[in-house]
């Protein structure tokens, strides 16, 4: 079992839909969560980085973690064409400051 | 601007015959990391810097190395690359240790 689980996709979804992409985790050290964003043929741009259970929200994303049921969830409102991506979810302990363990991505296509 | 820079963006080399991919940045990060991603795979770590000190991940192939010649600038040297070696090589940065990780756009290496 990977120690992070996330469905690949794709995902299609028409503009202004709320997204919903999760990552499942298995090891309950991690206390650290992030989600990337990927376009094609560039690299992961940050776009949450959260520590507590619970919300954290920045404009049109919303990030959820629920450490109880080592899940994490990121929701785009809105979404737009320009979302259309590769979605990474990461995640670190706090023993290993160095180590991301990614998950394999979602595709997501927002369809005009 | 392009603060995590990756030169060349995309190589391609023989098999075996040795090959080294650049980063700079201009963030002034204390820590580098080089990561591999694969098609359609998380990216895996293979080994961060910080500051001068090297630290390689337990399961990196002693076929992969790197030098960190100053705070800006981090190469990999791939010292006989294997067809498995093809992937896009994904240089990141963080002011510290636990901090966030920033990505370059990665080189995509292909081995003929």
């Amino acid at each position: 079992q990977k120690e992070v689980e996330q469905d690949p996709g794709p995902l299609s979804v028409p503009e202004g839909a709320i997204v919903s992409l999760n990552c499942t985790y298995s090891n309950s050290a991690f206390q650290y969560f992030m989600w990337y964003r990927q376009y094609s043929r560039k690299g992961p741009e940050l776009l949450m980085y959260t520590y507590s259970s619970g919300n954290k929200e920045d404009g049109r994303f919303t990030a959820q973690v629920d450490k109880s049921s080592k899940y994490i969830s990121l929701f785009i409102r809105d979404s737009q064409p320009s979302d259309s991506a590769t979605y990474l979810c990461a995640m670190r302990d706090t023993g290993t400051a160095s180590k991301l363990t990614f998950g394999t991505g979602t595709r997501l296509q927002v369809t005009l | 601007d392009a603060m995590v820079i990756q030169n060349p963006r995309y190589q391609v080399t023989q098999f075996g015959k040795p090959v080294t991919l650049s980063c700079s940045q201009t963030l002034n990060h204390n820590v580098m990391y080089w990561y591999q991603q694969k098609s359609s795979q998380a990216p895996k770590l293979l080994f961060h810097y910080y500051d001068k000190d090297f630290n390689n991940e337990a399961d990196t192939p002693d076929n992969f190395q790197s030098r960190r010649p100053n705070t800006s600038f981090c190469f990999l040297d791939i010292r006989s690359p294997g067809l498995g070696d093809a992937a896009m090589y994904l240089c990141a940065t963080s002011r510290d240790l636990g901090q966030p990780q920033h990505f370059g756009d990665g080189t995509r290496l292909s081995i003929l």
